[in-house]
């Protein structure tokens, strides 16, 4: 167990829907990072958020926005959705000064 | 964007064996990161390299930071039924900010 959490485990939806991912970071952690992981492009990385702040995008579609809450918790949120964004969603987290990263269950989206 | 080559893609091999896999990139990096995923989990890391030529250890694992700042290697000795999954390397450059990149990944089989 990394110590991060992610919820909800699975999600099933529809074309066109909106859904939200929510990732709490272990204790004591400041940087949250947001994956996609799919059979053809593999783990790529889409954001990151450091204490609030927007830190760093990566190849994160227009659809997709992200935020990191007071509380350190952290928020995916998916719209307009397709069937190609059908994927497992990763969170994870460090302090922010190191480079090690650990990830949460993930977040299995099927889009329909 | 940045790739990383990760081989072999599979391999099958019987218990007690020992395993090496091997990460190579056209671009340096300043940390490599290895993790293992097992389905239905998000990664979990292994082992973290930090310096040119250093050698770590994890147990039965091993892996390198690859002189050139351009690969590195992971050895598992004596492998076991529980190694199985997805191996993953991971790097990330100096100014990246926690941008991972990950490899392909490399899915090993232990026969008992």
């Amino acid at each position: 167990d990394s110590g991060v959490t992610q919820t909800p485990k699975h999600l099933i939806t529809a074309t066109g829907q909106r859904v939200t991912l929510r990732c709490s970071p272990r204790s004591g952690d400041l940087s949250v990072y947001w994956y996609q992981q799919s059979l053809d492009q593999g783990l790529q990385f889409l954001i990151q958020y450091y204490n609030g702040e927007e830190r760093a995008k990566g190849n994160i579609l227009e659809r997709f926005s992200a935020q990191q809450f007071p509380d350190l918790h952290s928020e995916l949120n998916l719209s307009s959705l397709e069937l190609g964004d059908s994927a497992l969603y990763f969170c994870a987290s460090n302090m922010g000064s190191v480079n090690e990263q650990f990830f949460g269950p993930g977040t299995r989206l099927t889009v329909l | 964007g940045q790739q990383l080559n990760q081989s072999p893609q599979s391999m099958f091999i019987q218990e007690g064996e020992d395993v090496s896999m091997n990460c190579t990139s056209s671009s340096i990096f300043n940390t490599w990161l290895w993790y293992k995923q097992e389905p239905g989990e998000g990664p979990v890391l292994l082992i973290a390299l930090y310096k040119a030529g250093e050698l770590t250890s994890n147990g039965r694992l091993t892996a390198q930071f690859g002189i050139t700042r351009k690969d590195s290697f992971l050895n598992i000795s004596a492998s076991i039924p529980s190694d199985v999954g997805i191996y993953f390397c991971a790097g990330l450059p100096g100014t990246s900010y926690g941008k991972l990149t990950f490899g392909q990944g490399t899915i090993l089989t232990v026969h008992p």
